[in-house]
């Protein structure tokens, strides 16, 4: 089945930094979506990429869908404490990413 | 978006004994989901949970451990059946609130199981 490989695993920021993690994926995707889960709490759609090229943003959150629509990044610009948590990237076929836990030190 | 509530919110569990968790939806809605998040994992699709008729699992999990219900199209169960510590997870339900196959999912905020 389909595998998707997100990077990194984890990061520890300081708080005003930008951040940049990434998922590929082991073959083509139409969907590219992105998560944020807080403890305690259920993932929550952030982002939602529909095609290849395509950039979007969220307020300081910005995401593209790769143009060999096998891969995405997501990047947090100006991180606050608030942004601390775990980010999965997903594809329409409700598979997962194994995530990226953010620590923001203020 | 979809208001959903999950119940109940944590359980510690017996060896051996079967908890069933409840979904509950503020609208209808056509695709229901289950997952399951070990400690420290990702999310893993156990199966969707089809309106009337049996649930489609993925591989690695089967009806009898984990039997699902869907009478309607605003609530689901999951039952964790003859749990074992390896049982001891998140689990989650949601919810494609566009029905339009896009994967993009509203969750519950999940019922956490010990099983001792």
């Amino acid at each position: 089945g389909q595998q998707l490989n997100q990077s990194p695993q984890s990061m520890f920021i300081q708080e005003g930094e930008d951040v940049s993690m990434n998922c590929t994926s082991s073959s083509i995707f139409n969907t590219w979506l992105w998560y944020k889960q807080e403890p305690g709490e259920g993932p929550v759609l952030l982002i939602a990429l529909y095609k290849a090229g395509e950039l979007t943003s969220n307020g300081r959150l910005t995401a593209q869908f790769g143009i060999t629509r096998k891969d995405s990044f997501l990047n947090i610009s100006a991180s606050i404490p608030s942004d601390v948590g775990i980010y999965f990237c997903a594809g329409q076929d409700l598979i997962f990413g194994k995530g990226t836990k953010l620590s923001v030190k203020p | 978006s979809a208001v959903i509530s999950q119940k109940p919110s944590r359980d510690i569990c017996q060896r051996g004994t079967s908890l069933t968790i409840q979904c509950q939806v503020d609208s209808q809605v056509t695709m229901m989901f289950w997952y399951r998040q070990q400690p420290g994992q990702s999310l893993t699709l156990i199966a969707t949970a089809n309106q009337g008729s049996e649930a489609t699992y993925e591989s690695g999990f089967v009806i009898d451990k984990f039997p699902i219900s869907r009478p309607n199209l605003t609530f689901s169960t999951l039952t964790v059946s003859n749990m074992s510590p390896e049982d001891s997870s998140i689990y989650l339900c949601s919810v494609e609130w566009s029905g339009s196959g896009t994967g993009e999912l509203f969750f519950g905020e999940g019922s956490r199981l010990t099983v001792l």
